[in-house]
């Protein structure tokens, strides 16, 4: 079983659907938790941290369920330029080492 | 901001020779890894380091070491390039304590011909 499991992609969605990331993890001892995101042969960058209380940024809302180990990401009214790879992002508890999900691809369609 | 600065953006290499990927860190990050990035692979850890002159085996170190001399500087080396190791390389740092992510490097495209 992989450490951090994502919803297989693609996912083709309208502009301003919205669409949601789920993701699970396995290791119960797990500190911190992110999503990335990626655009076409770019690097990975913070979208933003996900905590317990669930989180909201603009149109992205992160929740985590460390009961369940699940963390979810929605994207409300989503554009085109949210048009990237999401990756669900994990920090164990072995010094600063990150796992990270497979990714899951999402092209948002005029 | 964190910079964190890939010495080449693109790469052409042939099969056998030495290859030097470089990294650098202004932030005085303690962690810093290399990974390697295939579609339908994902991210692979191949190295990282968590102090000066410290390295660790990560999931795919075969046909890689690397360097550590100084905190803000961390080498990824391919002793002898296969075409195998065609791939986008990514360089990363973080700091050892606290629940901060990575800053990645803007990555490395490697090709072995």
């Amino acid at each position: 079983r992989k450490e951090v499991e994502q919803d297989p992609g693609p996912f083709n969605v309208p502009e301003g659907a919205t669409v949601a990331f789920n993701c699970t993890y396995s290791n119960s001892a797990s500190q911190s938790f992110f999503w990335y995101r990626q655009d076409c042969r770019k690097e990975p960058k913070l979208l933003m941290s996900v905590y317990s209380s669930g989180n909201e940024d603009g149109r992205f809302t992160a929740q985590l369920n460390r009961a369940s180990q699940y963390i979810s990401l929605l994207i409300r009214d989503s554009k085109l330029s949210d048009s990237a790879t999401y990756l669900c992002v994990v920090r164990g508890n072995q010094g600063g080492k990150l796992i990270f999900g497979q990714g899951t691809e999402l092209s948002v369609k005029p | 901001d964190v910079k964190v600065t890939q010495s080449s953006r693109y790469l052409v290499k042939r099969t056998g020779e030495k290859v030097f990927l470089e990294c650098v860190q202004d932030m005085d990050h303690e962690n810093m890894f290399w990974y390697r990035q295939d579609p339908g692979l994902g991210l692979r850890l191949i190295y990282f380091s968590y102090d000066v002159k410290m390295k660790e085996k990560g999931d795919i170190p075969e046909g890689y070491s690397v360097s550590r001399e100084k905190k803000e500087r961390f080498s990824l080396i391919l002793e002898s390039a296969s075409t195998n190791q065609t791939s986008m390389y990514l360089c990363a740092s973080t700091p050892l304590t606290g629940n901060y992510g990575y800053t990645f490097g803007s990555g490395t495209r490697l090709t072995v011909v």
